[in-house]
């Protein structure tokens, strides 16, 4: 079964200062990773995704993300974090199973809330 | 229109109340769902709809009884519904069965049962 972990359940950084939010996720074959963005009270937002090719994403808001297969990593970074990008942040993985089909659902991780100071 | 809308935005309802939540998608998706978020709880699944068909139930309580008459609407209703029942509820869509292009959602119904 797949599964997802955000290990940060809050986090907090000073504005202008750089962020990772960390993913370890479960799955048996070729995984699909994402990163979903909710501001209070909204729907989640799509922030980047990865299927295949280069490792590094780029992302909507100055995000990004680095597939790493070995630490079965999806972390999310930012360089410097803005007032406006305090949010709660969902790290989710679906794909390609053994077999060559692919699924529809997806499986969330808990969530990171991040808080930003200025 | 495009995206994902859901209605109404806010609910409140009393216990013995019938309402109805809908959610429409201008994506041409072909898969539907429907998520119940409560406070410092994870993202729940209730329901997956796929070309109007329902392929998933997550043990969800006959109190919720969602409807999909065509790809781009879906609907829960709702009945004798409990407080521990308010929450945010999300609907989402995708290129049915292609988990590859992720979801996109609705901005969701506050349901505040009293």
């Amino acid at each position: 079964a797949q599964s997802v972990t955000q290990p940060d359940i809050h986090i907090t950084v000073s504005e202008g200062a750089s962020l990772e939010l960390r993913c370890n996720y479960s799955y048996g074959a070729t995984p699909y990773l994402f990163w979903y963005v909710q501001s209070p009270g909204q729907g989640l937002q799509l922030l980047l995704k990865y299927f295949s090719g280069d490792t590094l994403v780029q992302g909507i808001k100055g995000f990004e993300a680095e597939f790493k297969r070995s630490q079965s990593s999806f972390n999310l970074r930012k360089p410097s974090v803005h007032w406006s990008d305090a949010a709660e942040y969902f790290c989710a993985v679906g794909g390609l199973d053994a077999g060559g089909t692919s699924y529809g659902k997806l499986t969330f991780g808990q969530g990171t809330i991040l808080t930003v100071h200025p | 229109e495009t995206g994902v809308t859901q209605t109404p935005r806010h609910l409140v309802m009393g216990m013995t109340n019938k309402k109805s939540l809908k959610c429409e998608q201008h994506l041409g998706h072909n898969a539907m769902y429907w998520y119940k978020q409560s406070a410092k709880k994870p993202l729940e699944l209730m329901f997956v709809y796929n070309f109007k068909e329902q392929t998933e139930n997550n043990s969800v309580p006959s109190r919720f009884s969602p409807e999909c008459p065509n790809s781009s609407h879906l609907f829960l209703h709702l009945h004798t519904l409990q407080p521990e029942d308010s929450a945010l509820y999300l609907c989402a869509s995708s290129q049915g069965g292609q988990g590859r292009y992720g979801y996109t959602f609705g901005s969701g119904t506050r349901l505040t049962v009293v």
